[in-house]
């Protein structure tokens, strides 16, 4: 079975600056892939960027960025350049490429100060 | 493109009631997925459906069903309604058989049991 691991229930965060969510996962299977998201307070889950667990380079989508080591099993987020509208809850999830559902974390409350 | 759309919004029952929840997918998308938020809490992972068939379910008791039409659209029923069940109900689609193909989510019905 997966699990994600977010241990992180916040973080704050100074506008302007970058900042590092954690994620770390458990599976035995030997394909799959990493999700984020985003839900702000209204309640919407906005997809944000995707890793394969063979992709031989780090994903990267504008502000976002994944850090992935596969041999510790994580795939932390990275957000440069943070904005008030970063404020948000963000979930890792991760789906075994020969399955369908996402498997998510906890989530980690994001606050970005201005 | 139209995104998930998921109808109502809003719905408040009482105990021991039942309730429809209604979902549409991304146009093309075949798998449609639903899961639970509580409050607080991360997303459980209810039901996937995909060519009008349950493919798989969570943990969940029998009196959570539901069914995918001919148009690939959704429906979750919950009977015997219960106040634990006070939720938001995320509905998803995706693509089959691509592995980085995230899911797309609707922006959730609140569900409140008195």
């Amino acid at each position: 079975a997966q699990k994600i691991t977010q241990t992180q229930p916040g973080m704050f965060v100074q506008e302007k600056e970058a900042v590092t969510l954690d994620c770390t996962y458990d599976t035995s299977d030997p394909s799959y892939g990493l999700f984020w998201y985003k839900q702000p307070s209204s309640g919407e889950m906005i997809f944000l960027i995707y890793q394969g667990s063979y992709d031989q380079q780090n994903a990267t989508e504008g502000r976002y960025s994944l850090n992935f080591q596969k041999a510790r099993k994580s795939a932390n987020l990275v957000i440069s350049a943070s904005q008030l509208g970063d404020s948000a809850m963000y979930f890792c999830a991760m789906r075994p490429l020969g399955g369908n559902k996402l498997v998510f974390g906890a989530g980690t409350i994001l606050r970005v100060k201005s | 493109e139209a995104g998930v759309t998921q109808s109502p919004t809003h719905l408040i029952k009482t105990r021991g009631q039942q309730a429809t929840l209604r979902c549409s997918p991304i146009s093309g998308h075949t798998s449609v997925y639903w899961y639970q938020q509580a409050l607080g809490l991360g997303l459980q992972f209810l039901l996937w459906y995909d060519e009008g068939e349950e493919r798989n379910r969570g943990n969940f008791p029998p009196r959570f069903s539901g069914r995918q039409f001919p148009n690939y659209s959704s429906e979750l029923n919950v009977n015997a309604l219960e106040l634990e069940d006070s939720a938001l109900y995320l509905c998803a689609s995706s693509l089959v058989g691509q592995r980085n193909s995230p899911l797309h989510f609707g922006n959730g019905t609140r569900l409140t049991v008195t």
